[in-house]
């Protein structure tokens, strides 16, 4: 069974759309992630949540909206897409907050902004 | 800033031989983590260390740290084919402040040649 699963795999849209990407593990787990991986492999922390509290790495644009359902779901909105949001975006989750445990991690979903 | 930092970026070695990959970092953390990522797909957990442990064994892995260094090691030992991948230290902060992830360096591409 999938733990973490995120759709789409693949996403290609073109500048100035709105799009969503979805999440979801299976895990029981309390604590959902977001991440961005670039085009060089870095990656970056985007968002984390936890029961009901989100967290926002200030360097995020307001044009990405995470949306929590509920406690198995986090799914990532992005408006006004622009070229530089090509990347991998990948989902996570862990047991508790504060990174004391191991996260796990969606396969990802490749955006490319034409 | 960047928090983890690989090195080398790139290592090519026979199989069976050992790899050794090594991160530093640069603020106080709880704990490190070592990932690996196959080409185009997601992150896959190796092993944890905390703060407060000097090393770790999992298999065929052992990871070092060294807290008053801020490094961290992996070693691969008889490596395989399908060790071929890229290898992700990540930290977490002792400090709380921004979303709660883990901060990844660049990642070491690592290369089993047959």
């Amino acid at each position: 069974d999938t733990a973490v699963s995120q759709t789409p795999k693949y996403l290609v849209t073109q500048m100035g759309n709105d799009k969503s990407i979805k999440c979801e593990q299976n895990l029981g787990h309390d604590t959902m992630y977001w991440y961005k991986q670039d085009s060089k492999k870095f990656l970056k922390i985007m968002f984390s949540y936890n029961n009901k509290e989100l967290i926002i790495n200030e360097t995020v644009p307001n044009r990405f909206s995470p949306k929590s359902p509920d406690k198995a779901h986090l799914n990532l909105h992005i408006n006004s897409l622009e070229l530089g949001d090509s990347a991998v975006y990948f989902c996570a989750s862990s047991l508790a907050l504060a990174g004391q445990e191991t996260q796990y991690f969606g396969p990802g979903t490749r955006l490319l902004v034409l | 800033s960047q928090q983890g930092e690989e090195d080398p970026q790139a290592l090519s070695i026979q199989e069976g031989e050992n790899a050794t990959m090594n991160c530093s970092y640069k603020t106080s953390i709880n704990n490190l983590q070592w990932y690996r990522q196959n080409s185009g797909r997601g992150l896959v957990h190796l092993i944890l260390i905390r703060s407060n442990e000097r090393e770790k064994h999992s298999g065929r892995l052992r990871v070092t740290l060294d807290t008053s260094k801020k490094s961290s090691s992996l070693l691969i030992t008889a490596s395989r084919a399908a060790d071929t991948a890229s290898y992700f230290c990540a930290t977490h902060p002792a400090l709380g402040g921004g979303a709660d992830g883990l901060t990844f360096g660049k990642g070491t591409h690592l290369i089993i040649q047959p």
